[in-house]
Parts: structure tokens; sequence; C-alpha cells
């Protein structure tokens, strides 16, 4: 039972490039979300899907955009990397969204360096 | 601005004490609390929870305290143990989940 799969789980890129966040989750889970952890700054919410076919905002949204491919998948792309989106990112799925839902399931994260 | 904070970078328990984290938030609308813990190189992982109308919940040598009236909530970690050494965040759903910013346990054997 994999839970929440992250690839690819390290990536340097240079100010400028682009690159894509995959996750999948084999849990039935209806709503997925993607995290960043910075240092000081605990768990940020990126974007989130409360089910599939929906997306929004979260806290920090700025550079990013999202696009849930199916029930299973929920990917992060970032069109143009800047030095500030070097972070560690999380994706994390849960049964339903707002009100008492339960845990959140993790993915091991992905590491992502910015230069 | 934050809305669940701990503010408690870090904390250090001898083996066999209580380890007691700290947690505050400031929206009343949140219904549902949780603690997680997160050892390096890892994802976060669900430790315990609390539905906003109970005050306690327990699970082993984990209990979680819940003040509403003060906006605050407590996981005490009794005995601790050198692999409860982790960062723990405490979070609070409303219509999604907030996170504080982390408390570094250190066990000492």
């Amino acid at each position: 039972n994999a839970g929440v799969t992250q690839t690819p789980k390290f990536q340097v890129l240079k100010t400028g490039q682009s690159m894509t966040l995959q996750c999948a989750q084999d849990m039935n889970h209806n709503s997925m979300y993607w995290y960043r952890q910075d240092p000081g700054m605990g768990l940020r919410l990126i974007y989130y899907s409360a089910s599939e076919g929906t997306t929004d905002k979260g806290e920090v949204p700025n550079g990013y955009n999202v696009s849930r491919l199916n029930k299973r998948e929920f990917s992060l792309r970032l069109e143009s990397a800047a030095p500030s989106q070097t972070s560690v990112y999380f994706c994390a799925s849960s049964e339903l969204t707002g009100g008492y839902t339960g845990e959140l399931f993790f993915g091991e994260g992905s590491r992502l360096t910015v230069l | 601005d934050q809305q669940v904070k701990q503010n408690s970078p870090s904390l250090s328990v001898q083996e066999g004490r209580i380890s007691i984290l700290n947690c505050d938030y400031t929206n009343s609308m949140f219904d549902y609390f949780l603690w997680y813990k997160k050892y390096p190189a890892e994802g976060p992982t669900f430790l315990i929870s609390i539905s906003s109308i109970k005050d306690k919940n327990e699970d082993g040598r984990f209990t979680v305290f819940l003040n509403k009236s003060a906006k605050h909530l407590s996981l005490h970690i009794v005995p601790s143990q050198p692999g409860d050494s982790a960062v723990y965040f405490c979070a609070a759903s409303g219509n999604q989940f907030y996170f504080g910013t982390g408390t570094s346990l250190t066990v000492i054997p």
C-alpha cells in the first residue's frame, strides 16, 4: 500500500526553468493538497483540490499552477522557477476537506533547489 | 497572518519525563484539531486529533487537551521516549487545514 507518492524526490533548477511535481494517491481520497515547508514557516498551503475537477488557491499560490488530472493524481507546476521557491514540497490527501475530515496523509516530500 | 501558532521552536526533555507541546489559534470557527509528527527526510504523519466539542483525547502515551475559551491546545507525551524526538506540528481544520510552525522535541536518554 503506497499511500501518497511524490516524484521527483530531489530537483535542482536554474532560475527561469520550469518543472512539474507529480503526486498520486491510492487511497481513493477525494481531496488533495500541495504544501511547502520552509524553516520557521511551518507548512503552508499552496493549492488544494477538494474533489476531482476542482482546484482552489491556498495561502501561497503565486508562481504555481496545479492540475487535478483525475481522482488519483494532482500535479504542481512551476512555470518560471525563482530562488524564493527553494523549499520542500509535500503532497497530501484526505477523504474530504472542510470541517471534520479526519487526517491528512502526506507524501515523503520533494526537495527543490532553485539557483 | 498565522492562524495557528507554536511559540516554542524547540523543547528538550529527559527520557521518562513528560513532554508538553503547546499551540494557540486565532479562529474560533476551527472545529477539529490535529497533531502531526515529522522525522527528518520524511513526510508528516498523523498522531492524534480532537474535535472542538471535546476537551481531552487520549491515545496511549499521547493526550491532547483543548481549551476553547483560551484558543489553546496542548499535546502531552508521558513517558517521553528517545524515539519521540521529532518535529511536532499542530493543525486546525476549517475550510482547509492550517498548520503551526512546528516544535522540535528532543528526548534525552
